[in-house]
């Protein structure tokens, strides 16, 4: 079974749509982020959230709204999608406990099309 | 702030030649720095961290701060490496930003048969 397991693995949605994408994760890592891949940008940072009552704005917040709801869960709300938001969503896990960081767990990634 | 930069989006070599991916970074103090793959289908994984100073899967890279770079090397290229590659950073313990990664843009390599 995976560490880090996002659903859905895919989506198509209308524009202005709410639409959330969920992490959850059985690796009991304080630490899960939210990113979004786009083709010659990279990984760009949505949310992060370095323990259950700790959220934090990433590079492109906008448009976006998180809710850590339990350690090993994390999810992404789009309020109301736009076509520009349409990108490969990837969730990560961390941790700073033990012989100190590691980088990075990722999951499988959401592929969401807006329409 | 702290910026990853992967001047080449594409790269291609034939099997069994050398090949670098070039990472620069900027950040003022002493970054944590990794490489990430992701073969087709895949998700993301951790390759190397320069702190670890490993080779995986013949790569090594060595992190040079007088020229704030941290490429990526494998004397041999095989087919199986043909992936996405990224380069990360992470601010350095202590600060603010310890742990959260910075990734470039990201270098797409095909090696040819």
């Amino acid at each position: 079974d995976a560490d880090v397991t996002q659903t859905p693995r895919n989506r198509i949605t209308k524009t202005g749509k709410r639409i959330m994408l969920e992490c959850s994760q059985t690796k009991g890592h304080d630490r899960m982020y939210w990113y979004r891949q786009d083709p010659g940008l990279g990984l760009q940072l949505i949310y992060y959230s370095f323990d259950v009552k700790d959220i934090n704005k990433g590079e492109i917040s906008d448009g976006y709204s998180v809710s850590r709801q339990a350690q090993a869960k994390f999810s992404l709300s789009l309020e109301s999608a736009i076509p520009n938001q349409t990108a490969l969503y990837f969730c990560a896990t961390s941790d700073l406990r033990g012989k100190g960081y590691h980088g990075y767990t990722f999951g499988s990634g959401t592929r969401l099309t807006v329409v | 702030a702290q910026r990853v930069t992967q001047p080449e989006k594409l790269l291609s070599v034939f099997k069994g030649a050398p090949v670098e991916l070039k990472c620069n970074y900027s950040y003022s103090g002493s970054p944590e720095l990794f490489w990430y793959v992701q073969y087709s289908r895949q998700r993301l994984q951790l390759l190397l961290r320069h702190i670890s100073r490993e080779s995986i899967k013949g790569f090594t890279a060595d992190l040079n701060k007088g020229e704030t770079s941290f490429h990526l090397k494998k004397p041999f290229a095989q087919e199986e490496d043909s992936a996405m590659y990224y380069c990360a950073l992470s601010g350095n313990a202590g600060g603010t930003s310890y742990g959260k990664l910075t990734f470039g843009q990201g270098t797409i390599l095909t090696v040819h048969p």
